[in-house]
């Protein structure tokens, strides 16, 4: 099974919105509502953004939400700030009872 | 507060095998199931498999079928990894991570850098 697709890059400059789009199929992405986003600084371990598709754990900023259409799901951080600049990655549940990783995103505050 | 605390780095020649820790506190490996997730350098993160709250059931991704084998010791609340045969493909950094319930990861421990090199 191949990795979800995301873009290698965004950037934005402090105060703007960005998205960040994170394509499987419908083994994964499609047909689950189970998919995540991990925030991960340089030389850290991940950190729980969202998670089913929308949520949001307590102490997450409410500029970052989540969605879904079809096989993509995204990431949106509105009011980008300097502090938002790491590397997202997104995951998926698969009809293989397996978890599969996106690429990637490295983001950069302008 | 979940904490994961992870086993130090290791290093190995090509061909020997590794096991990697991950201690669990304020709360029991019991009810939830543990991730095991490796990064390569510079690279994206992998999924390698999960082991149940059980403790009896696991599930590994295809392409360490056969390499690795996830266990758990109750009596003090660790996890483990152990992958067998290693190459210097296996050189990464491992995270292990907790999931609730519905394949999201709410704590992860800190990684174990592992090298593979003769």
């Amino acid at each position: 099974q191949s990795a979800l697709t995301q873009p290698p890059s965004v950037s934005g400059s402090p105060g703007q919105s960005v998205t960040i789009s994170c394509t499987g199929t419908s083994s994964d992405v499609g047909s689950y509502n189970r998919v995540s986003w991990y925030q991960q600084p340089p030389g850290t371990a991940p950190k729980l953004m969202i998670y089913q598709v929308s949520n949001r754990p307590s102490g997450v900023p409410d500029r970052f939400s989540g969605s879904k259409s079809g096989n993509t799901a995204s990431l949106t951080i509105s009011g980008l700030q300097a502090e938002d600049e790491a590397d997202y990655f997104c995951s998926s549940y698969t009809n293989i009872n397996t978890v599969i990783f996106g690429g990637g995103t490295k983001l950069t505050v302008l | 507060q979940a904490q994961l605390a992870q086993s130090g780095a290791e290093a190995r020649n090509p061909g020997a095998s590794v096991k990697v820790s991950c201690k669990a506190s304020e709360y029991t490996l019991t009810g939830y199931f543990v991730h095991w997730v490796r990064q390569a350098p510079g690279q994206g993160l992998e999924w390698m498999g999960r082991i149940n709250p059980n403790g009896a059931d696991t599930v590994y991704a295809q392409k360490f079928q056969g390499r690795v084998t996830m266990t758990r010791d109750t009596s003090i609340n660790t996890a483990y990894m152990d992958l067998s045969r290693l190459t210097s493909d296996d050189t990464a950094v491992y995270y292990c991570a907790r999931e609730p319930t519905g394949s999201y990861y709410d704590c992860w421990g800190q990684g174990t850098l592992v090298t593979v090199s003769s």
